[in-house]
């Protein structure tokens, strides 16, 4: 079984639309959470990164974690054709090496 | 702050050659690691660097493979023989760690490998 598994996409939604992307993760030594954006050929760029249990809000994104559950969210609101493009969630130990999940490709149409 | 920056951006080789690509991290970060994304996946770890100590390897990373960060600055992946199956993009980040804090992941735009 693979330590993180991400809602595999793609996703296609209209220019507006509220957005929710998902994780789940088996490993408990994970402390760090993160979520990246990969535009196509590019590498991936932190959007959020959060260490605790509940909601973290930057701008249209709100970042959920429940560690309990294990599980995280990325909420995209009013979203736009620009948001288009691949999420990554990332997890950290306190060792510092990240571990991700394989992506969710988001489509926004105008 | 000038980002992690990657060269070459695209390679493309013969199997049975030998490739290197350079990473340069961010200046004030004393991580640097090495990461391999394929098409539909995400970002597989390779191996890490503390300043020049390499501190962890996977188990994916074949004997083919070696990594040197001779001063803790840049760094360099080298893939000796090239397989069909090494095409892929080899990403490189770098972080900052002091004592229990390590900064998130700082991704360059990666090394395009094309092995035909």
């Amino acid at each position: 079984q693979k330590e993180v598994e991400q809602d595999p996409g793609p996703l296609s939604v209209p220019e507006g639309a509220i957005v929710s992307l998902n994780c789940t993760y088996s490993n408990s030594a994970f402390q760090y959470f993160m979520w990246y954006r990969q535009y196509s050929r590019k590498g991936p760029e932190l959007l959020m990164y959060t260490y605790s249990s509940g909601n973290k809000e930057d701008g249209r994104f709100t970042a959920q974690v429940d560690k309990s559950s294990k599980y995280i969210s990325l909420f995209i609101r009013d979203s736009q054709p620009s948001d288009s493009a691949t999420y990554l969630c990332a997890f950290n130990t306190n060792a510092g090496k990240s571990t991700f999940g394989d992506g969710t490709t988001l489509t926004v149409k105008p | 702050d000038t980002g992690v920056s990657q060269d070459p951006r695209h390679k493309i080789t013969k199997r049975g050659q030998n490739v290197t690509f350079r990473c340069d991290p961010i200046s004030e970060h004393n991580r640097l690691y090495w990461y391999r994304q394929t098409l539909g996946q995400g970002p597989e770890f390779l191996t890490y660097f503390q300043n020049e100590a390499q501190l962890e390897k996977s188990r994916l990373l074949s004997d083919r493979f070696s990594a040197e960060r001779p001063k803790g600055s840049f760094s360099t992946l080298e893939i000796q023989r090239t397989e069909q199956g090494d095409s892929a993009m080899y990403l490189c980040a770098s972080s900052l760690s002091s004592g229990q804090y390590n900064s998130p992941l700082h991704f360059g735009n990666g090394t395009r490998l094309t092995v035909t």
